[in-house]
């Protein structure tokens, strides 16, 4: 059984390129987290997905951030025109919906805007 | 609104010493769940235990123990006899809205950086 796993590890874009992002939940998961990650501090959520569908978006995510789940699997996180504020870990997190409510990480995709 | 307390930002120890690391909630909801998690330096958070709101009893597992109370609003953990091996950023974390379908995203402390030196 293999984790959570993201592609790719790391990301160096200059400003205003476009980024895209993918996370592989454990298989069984039909829920899916983006969580972003500065220097000293604790993750913070973006938005999540149950099966295909969003849910949930933080204020965190401005219009330049979108997230899809297009067949409840995998997701990808695109970040279009990219700033140096964006520079960050992007991690991705997988739960079962119910019952159980233990996220399971990631590795994280480290993205560095120039 | 939800927040996590972890006023504690960085700790050193010596290995075989005892350490509590903090954390301090704040919720309005009556049901949630606190969690820790830790982070080595490899940068993967690692799931180490969920409590609910309902069960105030403490856990230990192994070296690990935690300390739930409600009546303060805190849920700390102490690792007894520290190994190097420990060195980590530890988070506490809050997942609220479990009964109105809240979705249990989870809202993270600071962290604590704890470092075991030999």
């Amino acid at each position: 059984d293999t984790g959570v796993s993201q592609d790719p590890r790391h990301k160096i874009t200059k400003r205003g390129q476009n980024v895209t992002f993918r996370c592989d939940p454990i298989s069984e998961h039909n829920r899916l987290y983006w969580y972003r990650q500065t220097l000293g501090q604790g993750p913070e959520f973006l938005t999540y997905f149950q099966n295909e569908a969003q849910l949930e978006k933080s204020r965190l995510l401005s219009d330049r951030f979108s997230a899809e789940r297009p067949k409840g699997s995998f997701s990808t996180l695109e970040i279009q025109r990219t700033e140096q504020g964006d520079s960050a870990m992007y991690l991705c997190a997988s739960s079962l919906a119910a019952g159980s409510h233990e996220q399971f990480f990631g590795p994280g995709t480290r993205l560095t805007v120039l | 609104a939800q927040k996590v307390t972890q006023a504690q930002t960085e700790i050193s120890v010596v290995e075989k010493e005892d350490v509590t690391l903090d954390c301090v909630y704040e919720t309005r909801d009556t049901t949630y769940y606190l969690f820790w998690y830790k982070q080595p330096p490899s940068g993967e958070l690692v799931f180490l235990i969920r409590r609910n709101s309902f069960d105030e009893q403490n856990e230990i597992s192994g070296r690990y123990s935690w300390n739930f109370q409600k009546s303060t609003s805190s849920f700390n953990f102490t690792i007894t006899a520290s190994q190097v091996v420990d060195s980590a950023v530890y988070f506490c974390a809050l997942s609220e809205g479990i009964l109105t379908g809240g979705g249990n995203k989870l809202t993270f402390g600071t962290g604590t950086q704890l470092k075991v030196e030999l």
